[in-house]
């Protein structure tokens, strides 16, 4: 089962920042928490993961609290392009398993 | 850099009939390999995974097989397809199986089984 909760949609204008939050409460000391994007009919594209420093990439920034027990993604300048189902995951490690769930819906509006 | 590939994109099949779906990565050596199967609007299930040429373990029993005959090919086959292995399937691809290595997916085959 997943080990990540976060809501089922959102919506974003335009050009504003989109911050998606995820709980992921019981994540143990050593799992990432990382970040995925699906956009219909295609594979999942990896966005970027962390495990208690925040981090920044040419998509997007996350920031972890100091508790480890949520995150939020941050896509600084919403684009069209960016309308997709965002998944937060913790890797349960071992072959490096990813239990992707039902992720938010991200609506960038016009 | 690394990419990945999967084929065909689109496949319909009677049931009954066998399947195999092929996966292909280059631009890296000795990569580890999943094969996912998501169904609709559900979450991804992993189906089975490699760590090397020959190395398959399988996470959930079904009606399916993976191969892995060469260090970049990875393949996904039936005997007889059933109406419920309709779905979408996904290839990835990771350095290791440490927990700091993201996967990386190929852009699916959409399996419709009639």
């Amino acid at each position: 089962d997943a080990k990540t909760t976060q809501p089922p949609s959102m919506d974003c204008a335009e050009g504003r920042a989109a911050n998606l939050p995820c709980n992921h409460s019981t994540i143990s000391g050593n799992e990432y928490v990382y970040w995925y994007r699906q956009i219909h009919s295609q594979g999942p594209q990896y966005i970027i993961h962390g495990l208690k420093n925040n981090e920044t990439n040419e998509m997007a920034s996350l920031i972890i609290t100091e508790d480890r027990k949520s995150s939020t993604l941050i896509l600084p300048h919403a684009t069209l392009r960016d309308t997709a189902v965002y998944y937060c995951i913790v890797n349960l490690g071992g072959a490096n398993n990813l239990f992707f769930g039902t992720g938010t819906r991200l609506t960038v509006i016009p | 850099s690394q990419t990945i590939h999967q084929w065909p994109a689109t496949l319909v099949q009677p049931v009954g009939s066998p399947l195999s779906l092929e996966c292909t990565v280059e631009g890296t050596s000795n990569p580890n390999l999943y094969w996912y199967r998501q169904a609709a609007g559900r979450g991804l299930q992993l189906l089975f995974y490699s760590v090397g040429i020959g190395q398959i373990s399988s996470e959930v029993p079904q009606n399916l097989s993976a191969s892995r005959p060469q260090d970049r090919q990875f393949i996904l086959s039936s005997k007889k397809l059933l109406l419920s292995d309709s779905g979408f399937y996904l290839c990835a691809w990771s350095e290791g199986a440490g927990l700091n290595q993201p996967q990386h997916f190929g852009d699916g085959t959409r399996l419709s089984i009639l």
